[in-house]
């Protein structure tokens, strides 16, 4: 079975400091994975994917996380918040044989100024 | 192109009534997916449909039910509400594949902004 752990429930950071949020995953076989991010009564936004290739990708509004195999870990990075990224974001994992994605319980990210 | 259309966005019902939600998936999506989003239990999946087929089942009671159409738009129908049934309901769809091939980029899910259920 596969399994999502968000290590931190709110991180708290200063305007243009940078952030890393951690998710790490649990799976037997090969996964694809995905971090999104959710504002206040809106869906999800899909912000990048892993799916294979370069460990490294880059999604939208400057973020971008490092997949790494041996330490089953998928953390979130931004070199310099904003204001704006204060929002929930959610890690999520799939097998890529179903669309069903088993995500993580979240970390909500609160950008002060 | 248009997103995933989710409606209604807000609904309140009582106890023991029955409610349909609908979702409209980006056009030329063939997957469907439902999740539930409650503060206790985070974001939890209910189905999937792919080409009028349910293809994978979260685990959910039988009060909670979908279907897929021939144009791929969705319904899930939850009978019987429950005050813990409040929750907010998600929508995904994906170009998905079958399963067992190469998916990359299929399985991709984008989600629509959600409908809001409120059992009182």
């Amino acid at each position: 079975a596969q399994s999502v752990t968000q290590l931190d429930s709110q991180v708290p950071v200063f305007e243009e400091a940078p952030v890393e949020l951690r998710c790490n995953y649990s799976s037997s076989v090969s996964v694809y994975l995905f971090w999104y991010v959710q504002y206040p009564n809106q869906g999800l936004q899909l912000l990048l994917k892993y799916l294979s290739g370069s460990t490294l990708v880059k999604g939208i509004n400057g973020f971008e996380a490092e997949f790494n195999k041996s330490q089953t870990s998928f953390h979130l990075r931004k070199p310099s918040v904003h204001i704006s990224d204060t929002a929930e974001y959610f890690c999520a994992v799939s097998d890529g044989n179903t669309d069903k994605l088993i995500f993580g319980t979240g970390t909500r990210l609160q950008v002060f100024p | 192109k248009a997103g995933v259309t989710q409606t209604p966005r807000y609904l309140i019902k009582t106890r023991g009534q029955q409610v349909t939600l609908s979702c409209s998936p980006i056009s030329g999506h063939r997957s469907v997916s439902w999740y539930q989003q409650t503060p206790g239990q985070g974001l939890q999946f209910l189905f999937e449909y792919f080409s009028e087929t349910q293809r994978n089942k979260g685990n959910f009671p039988g009060r909670f039910s979908g279907r897929q159409f021939s144009n791929s738009r969705s319904e899930m129908n939850v009978s019987t509400l429950e005050l813990g049934d409040s929750a907010l309901y998600l929508c995904a769809s994906s170009l998905a594949s079958l399963a067992g091939t190469n998916v990359l980029a299929k399985n991709i899910q984008y989600f629509g902004a959600g409908t809001r259920l409120s059992v009182l």
